[in-house]
């Protein structure tokens, strides 16, 4: 059972213009929620994050928003450039009775920005 | 600052063979620590994590196991490797609770044979 979802295996946009990178969860208890970025070959990278207490979260040119009614988030990025083609990750925080912070993560999304 | 170093970087073994992976991270002192697996078009997996010293919980049933004897490394190891144990292993650390950002390292390329 996969409780965080990114439907789209991969996105392609033109440089200057804004990619939306889409994050569906199922788990109403996740109340933590970050980004990765990766290049092939090697590790995640942390993008930004964003608490459950908050709709929004902004970072230089990347947004996170969050829906909780609607289980869903996305990350924003504006103006896109060539440096950020890659996979990105969604992932949620579980709490298991306090006892350690584990994060489930999504398929990722292979996004190609076009010069 | 705090670093993560993971060995070997890329690994070719033969089906039956042993493993040992190691994770040390420096510039902090009892972190979380983390091992991860992503497969072939698939995302991160999450297959042991550990509070700290001797002390593993595991996520999945395999045929890995994983083990911590001292602060900041980590080791994920096999005794016989399957062709299923293919993919990119990637260790993690995290401070805390009110920090839940994980860290991630380089990762390893295993490829079983």
């Amino acid at each position: 059972d996969q409780q965080v979802k990114q439907n789209s295996p991969s996105l392609s946009v033109q440089e200057g213009r804004i990619s939306i990178l889409n994050c569906d969860y199922t788990n109403s208890m996740f109340d933590y929620f970050l980004w990765y970025k990766k290049y092939p070959a090697e590790g995640p990278t942390f993008l930004i994050s964003i608490s459950s207490i908050k709709d929004k979260n902004e970072d230089g040119r990347f947004t996170v928003f969050l829906n909780k009614s609607a289980k869903h988030l996305s990350l924003h990025i504006v103006p896109s450039q060539p440096g950020d083609s890659a996979v990105y990750f969604c992932a949620a925080r579980a709490l298991y009775g306090g006892a350690t912070n584990k994060l489930i993560f999504g398929t990722g999304t292979l996004l190609a920005v076009q010069p | 600052s705090q670093t993560i170093h993971q060995w070997p970087a890329t690994l070719v073994q033969p089906v039956g063979s042993p493993l040992s992976l190691e994770c040390t991270v420096e510039g902090t002192s009892n972190p979380n620590l983390y091992w991860y697996r992503q497969a072939a078009g698939r995302g991160l997996q999450l297959l042991f994590y550990s509070v700290g010293i001797g002390q593993i919980s595991s996520e999945v049933p395999q045929n890995l196991s994983a083990s911590r004897p001292q602060d900041r490394q980590f080791i994920l190891s096999s005794k016989k490797l399957l062709l299923s144990d293919s993919g990119f292993y990637l260790c993690a650390w995290s401070v805390g609770q009110a920090t839940d950002t994980q860290y991630f390292g380089p990762g390893t390329r295993l490829t079983v044979l």
